[in-house]
């Protein structure tokens, strides 16, 4: 168990709609990553919270968006949602910003219909 | 930009045989990390093991050792003694932005190992 924490583990839902997940880091980090891994793309870096504020952004889509809260939990908001955004959504917590290895979540599927 | 290679798509190795994952690396920048994860087909990503760019010896954890070569930009990772539980994906993957200022990481596409009885 690594100590980070995500809900759902599944999610099934129809084009158009929006869906919200969430993760809980492991206690006492303060960083919080999510990541996409499709069949296509591979392990896709999405965005970054650093205790609170955003630190990093990659290929992520206007269409989602995430937040981290004050009790350091965060949240990945996906709407509009298309068939290819199908995936499996990785959230990771590392005790800082860069300097330490990051620990995964179990993910969550995602299954667009 | 940081890139990750794994050229193996797919490997197969004897229970018991010690197999290696080759991971190679782009990078301009001269402070760099480098990780391996594992993830089995129940789809969770575990943690193996850690390199910097300034460690002067290659990283061990248990069986899993990685052998740095810095020239050559190689991060392969070593299995020693293969077990059945070992079957799974293996990602190389190396931290982000000008010397790794960004804490997200960058991953290979991946090498799917196979552990025969």
């Amino acid at each position: 168990d690594s100590g980070v924490t995500q809900t759902p583990k599944h999610l099934i839902t129809a084009t158009g709609q929006r869906v919200t997940l969430r993760c809980s880091p492991r206690s006492g980090d303060l960083s919080v990553y999510w990541y996409q891994q499709s069949l296509d793309q591979g392990l896709q870096f999405l965005i970054q919270y650093y205790n609170g504020e955003e630190r990093a952004k990659g290929n992520i889509l206007e269409r989602f968006s995430a937040q981290q809260f004050p009790d350091l939990h965060s949240e990945l908001n996906l709407s509009s949602l298309e068939l290819g955004d199908s995936a499996l959504y990785f959230c990771a917590s590392s005790a800082d910003g860069w300097n330490t290895e990051a620990f995964f979540g179990q993910g969550t599927r995602l299954t667009v219909v | 930009a940081q890139k990750i290679t794994q050229t193996q798509p797919g490997m197969f190795v004897q229970e018991k045989e010690a197999v290696t994952l080759d991971c190679t690396y782009d990078t301009s920048d001269q402070s760099y990390g480098l990780f391996w994860y594992k993830q089995p087909s129940s789809g969770e990503m575990i943690f193996l093991i850690y390199q910097g760019s300034y460690d002067e010896q290659n990283a061990t954890e248990g069986r899993y050792s990685l052998n740095f070569q810095k020239a050559r930009k190689s991060a392969n990772l070593v299995i020693s003694a293969s077990q059945l539980g070992d079957s799974a994906m293996y990602f190389c993957a190396m931290r982000g932005g000008y010397g790794g200022s960004q804490g997200n990481l960058i991953f290979g596409k991946g090498t799917k190992l196979s552990v025969k009885p």
